[in-house]
């Protein structure tokens, strides 16, 4: 348990669905991450939020869209995605945006999403 | 462009010793990291290096050559448990993490 609940944990949806993924944190993080991670490759960040305030957008398609409705809670609304998209969705929580660079991130468990 | 190289895959002996490297070549230097994921499970957080020099913490240590662009995660007395990969990530000039792709380890009985 880190701290940072992501839900669902699985996810199959088909390509005209619209869902939305929700991560959580009660750690009194600043700063929320969304990031994609697919088999055998890196981790890629997708967005980042800062006291709720979107700070870097990554060129992820707007098929993805986020949301930061408060310090504690992250979405991300998915619409027409595309079989490529499938891959672990994960959350990730740090206490600042690394000023020092040492601020290290607590992951939730992700969610698993499949778009068929 | 930025990168991080760390090996596909790895295997060794329960009580053993293992060492997985990872080289990088990034924008800045602001620290690397490592982490452990289980599969099916988040990662969670290992060491942090941003001197150069060995960081102990239990069973596990890291170790960091700013002027190589590498560092090395040393696994000793290996543990059935300890089969999982193990992510490099390097902070850039701008504070943003770069990661690898990640070693997955494979401990032997």
């Amino acid at each position: 348990e880190t701290g940072v609940t992501q839900t669902p944990r699985h996810l199959v949806m088909g390509m005209t669905n619209k869902k939305s993924l929700k991560c959580e944190q009660h750690l009194g993080h600043n700063a929320m991450y969304w990031y994609k991670q697919s088999a055998k490759k890196p981790l890629e960040l997708m967005f980042v939020y800062s006291l709720e305030e979107r700070v870097e957008n990554n060129s992820v398609p707007s098929r993805f869209s986020p949301e930061c409705p408060n310090s504690s809670h992250l979405f991300l609304h998915l619409h027409t995605l595309q079989p490529e998209d499938s891959a672990l969705y994960l959350c990730a929580s740090s206490q600042d945006l690394g000023g020092s660079g040492s601020t290290e991130a607590f992951f939730g468990q992700g969610t698993r999403l499949t778009v068929v | 462009g930025q990168n991080i190289d760390q090996p596909t895959e790895m295997t060794a002996t329960e009580g053993a010793i293992v060492q997985i490297n990872c080289t990088y070549q990034t924008s800045g230097f602001n620290g690397l990291f490592w982490y452990q994921q289980h599969a099916g499970e988040a990662p969670t957080f290992l060491s942090y290096n941003v001197l150069d020099g060995l960081e102990e913490k239990g069973r596990f240590s890291s170790f960091l050559s700013r002027s190589k662009g590498y560092s090395y995660l040393l696994l000793k007395e290996l543990q059935m448990k300890d089969s999982a990969s193990y992510l490099c990530a390097v902070s850039d000039s701008n504070y943003q993490l770069i990661w690898g792709a990640g070693t997955k380890l494979i401990i032997k009985p």
